[in-house]
């Protein structure tokens, strides 16, 4: 199965800046969703685009997905510091519901 | 709801030890996953279960892991024996199925495994 693939791999921001971070995949899929990771922590789900969408938003998140291009972003607009975590991107592919994760961004949002 | 629950939350075991880990899901929801996160290999999906039958365990690494849902309730991954490079922490998670909403998956605390 294909695995999402965030790009960059780590950011560092000061609060209030946007924070964005891409994400490539390979095959058809079925959703794309996007999962925070404090440290130490589970995975906690943020927010789910399926592959008929284009645009999605939640709270201060805002998803695109291009399924022309195979790739997402994911926009946090006016980060915290609160916000410091790492976030994956994951795909599930039509046919299944395997979620199948990226490496990774880590984010540091400097007070 | 209390979430996905995981039991222990830290287990340190000799190498050569049996290793159970444990996995109570969501009330309701008809998947259920296991991952393991390490630094070098991220999240890798071991195996999943929709209604409690086993469906893809192509994740499993060998023989020595083995996974179980006896019933809706309660998941278990089994290694043994266990070996140093089967440090990792441990997730399992749970979710409806993507038809019937696709509300994304819920994870557990995850247990760290350390095997010395």
């Amino acid at each position: 199965s294909q695995q999402g693939e965030e790009d960059p791999q780590a950011l560092s921001i000061q609060e209030g800046e946007n924070a964005t971070m891409n994400c490539s995949y390979k095959t058809s899929i079925n959703n794309l969703q996007w999962y925070r990771q404090n440290s130490g922590r589970g995975l906690v789900h943020l927010i789910l685009i399926r592959s008929n969408e284009r645009e999605k938003h939640s709270g201060r998140l805002r998803v695109t997905l291009d399924t022309s291009k195979k790739s997402s972003s994911l926009l946090i607009t006016a980060s915290r510091a609160a916000d410091t975590a790492s976030y994956f991107c994951a795909t599930v592919d039509y046919g299944n519901n395997r979620l199948a994760f990226g490496k990774g961004n880590q984010v540091v949002v400097i007070p | 709801d209390a979430g996905v629950i995981q039991s222990p939350r830290h287990e340190v075991t000799e190498m050569g030890q049996e290793v159970t880990l444990r996995c109570k899901p969501i009330s309701g929801h008809d998947y259920l996953f296991w991952y393991r996160q390490t630094m070098m290999r991220g999240l890798e999906l071991l195996i999943y279960f929709n209604n409690n039958v086993p469906i893809d365990d192509s994740g499993m690494p060998e023989d020595r892991f083995s996974a179980k849902m006896p019933n809706a309730s309660f998941s278990t991954l089994k290694i043994q024996p266990s070996e140093p490079r089967d440090s990792a922490v441990y997730f399992c998670a749970s979710s409806f199925s993507t038809d019937r909403g696709g509300y994304g998956y819920t994870f557990g605390s995850g247990t760290r495994l350390t095997v010395v």
